[in-house]
């Protein structure tokens, strides 16, 4: 079946480390967003990217880091510097044009130890 | 700059009533607009969009939005409610000008009683 996998499901970071969120798209789409989800605030923005190994900051990008090195992967690091990772990250994907719906994976809950 | 909102935190109402969660926007083009729900623990499903056409459009589970361009709204209805439809409900607008990715309401929780 075609959709969006994100890995792993629950993550826990301890103070000053880097994790990785992986986000892998089998549906042949261009485009691949992630967005973090905190109670009450709706879904953010964090990163983009339109076409492979182009990227665009979104509106909260401080603290984190992404690559797009190939169609079907564009995995996000949260580095050391974000200093409240606390939320639930959506991964999501599009064909390349602005009124295409988006596919979401299922998430990642990520939590401070 | 687009923005959206969602003016409910919380929307309540019996089963077999019709409900209404609101959305209004701003855009300094024209707007794509959409409906996605989330179901608890899980990643956003779509339910309908706007993009030119029709005012009114139809959507997935029996639901529909009516674009109204002079008061830059965009209200998610459904003629008659089932308990299956509590969930969190949110909004999004995409600048056709802007050329940046879509942006998200706050999110309505709908909650549907029996």
């Amino acid at each position: 079946d075609g959709g969006i996998t994100q890995s792993p499901k629950y993550l826990f970071r301890k103070e000053g480390q880097n994790v990785t969120l992986s986000c892998e798209q089998n549906l042949n789409h261009d485009a691949m967003y992630w967005y973090r989800q905190d109670p009450g605030q709706g879904l953010r923005l964090i990163y983009y990217s339109q076409i492979v190994n182009d990227f665009q900051k979104g509106d909260i990008a401080e603290g984190y880091s992404v690559s797009r090195e190939k169609k079907e992967s564009f995995p996000l690091t949260v580095t050391s510097a974000q200093k409240n990772p606390t939320a639930f990250y959506l991964c999501a994907s599009s064909r390349d044009s602005q009124y295409e719906k988006l596919f979401f994976g299922s998430g990642t809950q990520l939590s401070v130890l | 700059a687009q923005s959206v909102a969602q003016p409910e935190d919380q929307v309540n109402v019996a089963e077999g009533n019709p409900l209404t969660v609101k959305c209004t926007y701003s855009v300094s083009g024209n707007p794509y607009l959409f409906w996605y729900v989330q179901y608890p623990n899980r990643g956003l499903q779509f339910l309908l969009k706007y993009i030119t056409g029709d005012n009114l459009v139809k959507g997935s589970y029996g639901f529909e939005a009516e674009f109204n361009k002079s008061q830059t709204s965009f209200h998610l209805k459904k003629p008659s409610a089932l308990v299956s439809d509590s969930a969190l409900y949110f909004c999004a607008v995409r600048d056709d000008q802007a050329g940046t990715a879509l942006i998200f309401g706050k999110g309505t929780t709908l909650s549907v009683s029996s």
